[in-house]
């Protein structure tokens, strides 16, 4: 079992649509991030939030610390957002600190 | 701004050569990790760093070494390169818990 689980793998929503992208976790974590990826393209940090909400332009990112669980929200989704969406935690285990850990990512298509 | 940055985006190399992906970060962070991404896999740690000439393995250390003479500059080496080893690398640096920034990535290609 993976030790950060993303749902959806594959998203495909119409232009305007409101898009949730959800992350689980299992372990003790100091921090979560969402990343981006476009096709071809490098990693780009979205947001990072360990604690509430954080919103940004069109994006918003929540954190529930209790249930070990976040979610990546789009407002009016439009196809420039089109990318594969990753979740990341950052914690203390394994021996080392700030040991990162991935999701495998969300791969989203906005269609026009 | 943080930057972590990878010394080349593309990079396409024979199949035995030696290689080496460096990444440079400016914010005196103490931690530096090395990934690789493949599809379906998402992102697997290679190695990471914890302090200039300490390092540990990660997940799939096999087929790489690092090197971290300075604090600034991770490199990662693929002793013996393999077309297994064809993925796209990506190098991220902390300071402590909530600091985690990332390099643009280095797709390599063992032809």
């Amino acid at each position: 079992k993976n030790e950060v689980e993303q749902s959806p793998q594959n998203l495909t929503a119409q232009e305007g649509e409101f898009i949730t992208i959800n992350c689980s976790y299992s372990v003790g974590i100091s921090a979560l991030h969402w990343l981006q990826q476009h096709p071809g393209g490098g990693i780009v940090s979205l947001f990072m939030l360990s604690s509430g909400k954080k919103k940004h332009g069109r994006l918003i990112a929540t954190i529930n610390i209790q249930e070990k669980h976040s979610s990546l929200h789009i407002t009016a989704s439009h196809p420039r957002d089109s990318a594969v969406y990753i979740c990341a935690v950052t914690g203390n285990y394994g021996g080392a600190t700030n040991k990162l850990i991935f999701g495998t990512g969300t791969l989203l298509a906005v269609q026009p | 701004d943080v930057k972590v940055t990878q010394s080349s985006r593309y990079l396409v190399k024979r199949t035995g050569e030696k290689v080496f992906l460096e990444c440079v970060q400016d914010m005196d962070h103490e931690n530096m990790f090395w990934y690789r991404q493949d599809p379906g896999l998402g992102l697997r740690l290679i190695y990471f760093s914890y302090d200039v000439k300490m390092k540990e393995k990660g997940d799939i250390p096999e087929g790489y070494s690092v090197s971290r003479e300075k604090k600034e500059r991770f490199s990662l080496i693929l002793e013996s390169a393999s077309t297994n080893q064809t993925s796209m690398y990506l190098c991220a640096s902390s300071l402590e818990w909530d600091k985690a920034t990332f390099g643009s990535g280095t797709r390599l290609t063992v032809v």
